[in-house]
């Protein structure tokens, strides 16, 4: 069974720092998305990475992908309140995907 | 705005009782995902369909069922209703091929409540 694991689940930072939200998982995979969820609100795709080395970024959000360590980490460069939210990873194989609990990020000024 | 529809967006109904949830997903897409949000369980991944056919399946009761129509929609249909079933109701579509990594885009999702 494939399980994903995600850390820290709650993340207070101070604008204009950085960190890294980590998700690790058990088996291979085909693809890992990250997504976003406001509070009350759906589920934001915010990358798709497909293969080892893979590294994708939009603004100050920055994701990696480390098939050989089951690992796909998830920057945050000079944090804004802006990206106060949830952030979810999910592990896909052969079309099922299995998320992580979530890392509940507050960014404060 | 995904382009991902779902109705209705509250749904408030009673132990035992059958629902039907409804998602149209955004044009051009073949793909249709349903998901539970709940905050025992978290997210979990139901049901895919591929333009009509059933394709992946994962943590779905038997009590509950789902179709994708050859309009494409979806419908994903709960029955003997539990307690526990109450939760956030996402579904999700996806373009055909690779060239969108088969990213998923999201619909508001429907809110059941048993009661």
């Amino acid at each position: 069974e494939l399980k994903v694991e995600q850390n820290p689940l709650f993340l207070s930072m101070q604008e204009g720092k950085n960190y890294t939200i980590y998700c690790n998982y058990s088996t291979t995979s085909d693809r890992l998305y990250w997504y976003r969820q406001d509070p009350g609100k759906s589920l934001e795709s915010l990358f798709v990475l497909l293969s080892n080395g893979a590294v994708k970024q939009e603004g100050r959000l920055m994701a990696s992908l480390d098939t050989k360590a089951r690992l796909s980490t998830l920057h945050i460069t000079a944090a804004v309140h802006d990206l106060s939210a949830t952030y979810f990873c999910a592990v896909s194989n052969a079309g099922k995907s299995t998320f992580g609990d979530g890392t509940t990020l507050t960014v404060k000024p | 705005d995904s382009g991902v529809t779902q109705t209705p967006k509250h749904l408030i109904t009673a132990t035992g009782q059958r629902v039907t949830l409804r998602c149209s997903p955004r044009s051009g897409d073949l793909s249709v995902y349903w998901y539970q949000q709940s905050l025992d369980q978290g997210l979990q991944f139901l049901i895919q369909y591929y333009n009509g056919e059933e394709r992946a399946k994962g943590n779905i009761l038997e009590r509950f069922s789902a179709q994708q129509f050859p309009d494409l929609h979806s419908e994903l249909n709960l029955s003997s209703l539990e307690l526990g079933d109450s939760a956030l109701y996402f579904c999700a579509s996806s373009s055909p091929g690779t060239s969108a990594h088969n990213e998923q885009f999201f619909g508001p999702g429907t809110r059941l409540t048993v009661l």
